[in-house]
């Protein structure tokens, strides 16, 4: 059966420190991939998706970047954190047959 | 694009009422329409789907309408139970070829017991 996983779970960050999240997908190849945002209270954003490795669309300008090294790895980054980066973030996947999007379980993300 | 809009954004009811959640799209060729539930501090699951060949789907308490001509779906919770409580999602998919999900702003249901 197909997982994802995504770490950390929780995180606390200065503001213009770096960011890395990752996120991986087992049992299944050649995943649609997706990064979303939800601010606290509010709905889910997307900011990126991936139909394939080096493929990266951006739905939204900011200071995040991402980048799919490897066919289940999709990685989520930022240079610099602005207090406004603060939320929780979701990265999913999505079987090229249909379009339901599995979540992971997320990463609560605090700049400070 | 694809814009979702759902209402209410908030919905309170007495256990064992239905509840019914309601979203408009905005793009004709979207053809898949799922429903997730999100329980405080976990991550959205999906608890049902319909498409576009279809006008209605049921799942024991959970039912979901489509009206592809209004463009527009519901989601239909029966005889509410307390851990129904928590914020709900729609989505459209499937539009001019995309496979990206857009979603509704959610609804935060409060089941009373």
């Amino acid at each position: 059966s197909q997982t994802i996983h995504q770490w950390p779970a929780t995180l606390v960050q200065p503001v213009g420190s770096p960011l890395s999240l990752e996120c991986t997908v087992e049992g299944t190849s050649n995943p649609n991939l997706y990064w979303y945002r939800q601010a606290a209270g509010r709905g889910l954003q997307l900011l990126f998706y991936s139909v394939g490795i080096g493929q990266i669309s951006s739905e939204v300008p900011q200071n995040l970047s991402a980048s799919r090294p490897q066919d289940r790895q999709f990685i989520l980054s930022s240079k610099k954190l602005l207090l406004s980066d603060s939320g929780f973030y979701l990265c999913a996947w999505g079987d090229r047959r249909d379009t339901e999007a599995f979540f992971g379980q997320g990463t609560r993300l605090t700049v400070v | 694009g694809e814009n979702v809009e759902q209402h209410p954004s908030t919905l309170s009811v007495q256990e064992g009422d239905s509840a019914v959640i309601k979203c408009t799209y905005s793009d004709s060729a979207s053809n898949y329409f799922p429903w997730y539930k999100q329980e405080l501090g976990k991550r959205p699951q999906l608890i049902i789907d319909i498409r576009s060949n279809v006008g209605e789907k049921k799942d024991q308490r959970i039912a979901v309408t489509l009206n592809k001509t209004a463009k527009h779906f519901s989601l239909h919770i029966t005889e509410t139970q307390p851990e129904d409580s928590a914020v709900y999602f729609c989505a459209a998919s499937g539009g001019a070829g995309s496979y990206q999900l857009t979603f509704g702003k959610g609804t935060k249901l409060s089941v009373i017991p």
